[in-house]
């Protein structure tokens, strides 16, 4: 079964420090993954995506993420958070239609 | 270019009252979507349309209806609306379905007492 598991659903850090979001995927074939991010009250904004090459993808805002096939994982990252990145992320699956995970809730520590 | 925008941001319902949620979009996109968006369950697709004239189920179709009226428009609309469907809406568009990144509404925030 196709499927975006997010563990984490909280995650406070400092302003500062680095982030990594967790997000596992299952799926048969070569994975198109995404990481969207939202802001308060407002729509969801693509931070970056993966589709083939470099496992390793930067993407808006500072951030990056690492495709682990071995893993099923493609986890998010940032090495310094601002307050500004508090919000809700979002990692999603696309197949012949995507598949969101439950989402992060991101909160930053003056 | 206002990208994709929906109609209204706010709406308060009494249990059976009918609305449309109105969204269109300006990028010629092929592939448009609706969701909903409640607490601690992410996104969950209701209909989308892969391509102008058709429209298919998505996760959570029960009590919406849509209609794709033309390339830029898609409409949702609850016909007898019930407490359970209380949640944010998004429409979303993109090039094509499925792999391709979607672009999203604002929003709207639907209240059903």
């Amino acid at each position: 079964a196709q499927s975006v598991t997010q563990p984490d659903i909280h995650i406070t850090v400092s302003e500062g420090a680095s982030l990594e979001l967790r997000c596992n995927y299952s799926y048969g074939a070569t994975p198109y993954l995404f990481w969207y991010v939202q802001s308060p009250g407002q729509g969801l904004q693509l931070l970056l995506k993966y589709f083939s090459g470099d496992t390793l993808v930067q993407g808006i805002k500072g951030f990056e993420a690492e495709f682990k096939r071995s893993q099923s994982s493609f986890n998010l990252r940032k090495p310094s958070v601002h307050w500004s990145d508090a919000a809700e992320y979002f990692c999603a699956l696309g197949t012949y239609k995507y598949i969101f995970g439950t989402g992060t809730r991101l909160k930053v520590l003056a | 270019n206002a990208g994709v925008t929906q109609t209204p941001k706010f709406q308060v319902l009494k249990t059976g009252q009918s609305m449309t949620l109105q969204c269109a979009q300006d990028m010629n996109h092929n592939s448009m979507y609706w969701y909903r968006q409640d607490p601690g369950m992410g996104l969950r697709l209701i209909y989308y349309s892969a391509s102008e004239g058709t429209t298919d189920k998505g996760e959570v179709p029960n009590g919406y209806n849509v209609s794709r009226l033309n390339k830029r428009e898609f409409s949702l609309r609850l016909e007898s609306a019930a407490p359970s469907q209380t949640s944010v809406y998004f429409c979303a568009s993109s090039e094509n379905e499925g792999r391709n990144e979607q672009y999203f509404g604002p929003g709207t925030r639907l209240t059903v007492t």
